[in-house]
């Protein structure tokens, strides 16, 4: 039973164009967040929600932007995608901002 | 501004040995430290969760240890086996105010080969 899951995997468009990952968790956590892990496999926070409210933007371009319809899932559309937009993108959530994250599986995007 | 550093970045070991992988961080008021292993192409699964007031942590064959005072955690391995390879990440809070215990800061990782 996964606990925190994304969908898709793998993500491969042109670019310009807009596309959507979805996440879900089923743990009862509060709080989920988006990272972003680079060609250099360095993690970065992207997003923190809590109760469906948005937490923390990490000065990401307005071109990403989260939607909590409640509280188990985050979803992250991106407009307009870029070349440097390629990277893996990971779901996360906790019970509490300071608790145990838990990661979703990551969605590979790939613009080209 | 929390930074966190991981030595070694790689290490190759024979199966069998037990070893030690380092994490230190530069704002010492943090609520927790987390351990994660990251397999080639997937995502992260947590390991070990130590809390501020904890000085260590065991699941298994692994033990991680926290010394807050000095922003250093070590990740010991004992008895290694080839299923271990992976690159294994720490992270911890990037602050303890305002939304900064909202964001995790990670290091770069230790990229591990326990070779058979």
């Amino acid at each position: 039973d996964t606990a925190v899951s994304q969908t898709p995997k793998y993500l491969v468009t042109q670019m310009g164009n807009d596309k959507s990952i979805k996440c879900e968790q089923n743990l009862g956590h509060d709080t989920m967040y988006w990272y972003k892990q680079d060609s250099k496999k360095f993690l970065k926070i992207m997003f923190s929600y809590n109760n469906k409210e948005l937490i923390i933007n990490e000065t990401v371009p307005n071109r990403f932007s989260p939607k909590s319809p409640d509280k188990a899932h985050l979803n992250l559309h991106i407009n307009s995608l870029e070349l440097g937009d390629s990277a893996v993108y990971f779901c996360a959530s906790s019970q509490v901002p300071t608790g145990a994250k838990n990661f979703g599986a990551g969605t590979r995007l790939s613009v080209l | 501004k929390q930074e966190v550093t991981q030595i070694p970045a790689a290490l190759s070991v024979p199966e069998g040995e037990n070893l030690v992988l380092n994490c230190s961080f530069t704002d010492s008021a943090i609520y927790n430290l987390q351990w994660f292993r990251q397999d080639p192409g997937k995502g992260l699964t947590s390991l070990l969760l130590i809390q501020s007031s904890q000085r260590e942590q065991t699941s298994g064959r692994l033990n991680a240890s926290l010394d807050k005072s000095s922003g250093r955690s070590t990740l010991y391995i004992a008895a290694s086996q080839p299923g271990d390879s992976a690159t294994y990440l720490c992270a911890v809070p990037a602050g303890n105010s305002g939304g900064s215990n909202y964001k995790l800061t990670f290091g770069k990782g230790t990229l591990l080969t326990v070779n058979p």
